[in-house]
């Protein structure tokens, strides 16, 4: 049950888009295409962004997308807005448990 | 609306115990499996418990196997989280989250449990 690795922070100025990688292994992200990913801004609970790899929730915007490759998904933000500066979790089926990623600080310049 | 509001958080001293408390509200409870997350003071997320529907199937971290015991009553639409032999590491704002086929899709607000002498 070891975390997902993600960068410790990612940053792009407004408009811009940037990727947040979340690199696993066989055993979690390689197999199951149930990854999903989470926003939580300072103080708050933990907001879903993407689920099953590269669906949106009803209300998100489409400027959130993701995508898988083998042991690693990503999650893009394009069009960077000042809303979208938070913290980035990916998380995955893992078997029997479920793991998440390290986190990633988004900071828009 | 769905709703879930967590309780039960405090201070505790290191072997102590603790129930946490999860009530939810605005969905049919009964029909969906639920999961704690916690976060420790300025770290990331990390998944303890989840319990099915039903509470046929139960998984655990690694790291509070033994030690908590998740449980819920369909009744009460309540989802418990009872914590043993609580150790210093275990410091953390406790989520209850609802799991609609693994995203976790909705989450309470936390209840923060210290572990301190």
């Amino acid at each position: 049950q070891s975390a997902l690795t993600q960068p410790a922070s990612v940053s792009g100025s407004p408009g811009q888009s940037i990727t947040i990688s979340c690199t696993g292994t066989s055993s979690d992200v390689g197999s199951y295409n149930l990854v999903s990913w989470y926003q939580q801004h300072p103080g708050k609970a933990p907001k879903l962004m993407i689920y099953e790899v590269s669906k949106r929730p009803s209300g998100v915007s489409n400027r959130f997308s993701g995508s898988k490759s083998g042991n690693t998904a990503s999650l893009t933000i394009s069009g960077l807005q000042a809303e979208d500066e938070a913290d980035y979790y990916c998380c995955s089926y893992a078997g029997s448990s479920t793991v998440f990623g390290t986190g990633t600080k988004v900071t828009v310049l | 609306e769905v709703q879930l509001v967590e309780s039960g958080g405090g201070l505790v001293k290191p072997g102590g115990s603790l129930r946490l408390s999860c009530a939810a509200s605005g969905f049919t409870f009964s029909s969906y499996s639920m999961n704690w997350v916690r976060q420790a003071p300025g770290k990331g997320l990390e998944w303890v418990s989840s319990i099915s529907s039903s509470s046929s199937y139960i998984y655990y971290a690694d790291s509070v196997k033994g030690r908590f015991t998740i449980s819920r009553d369909n009744a009460k639409n309540s989802l418990y989280l009872q914590m043993n032999s609580l150790r210093a590491e275990d410091t953390a704002v406790y989520y209850c989250a609802r799991e609609d086929q693994l995203p976790l899709d909705y989450w309470g607000q936390g209840t923060l449990v210290t572990v301190s002498s």
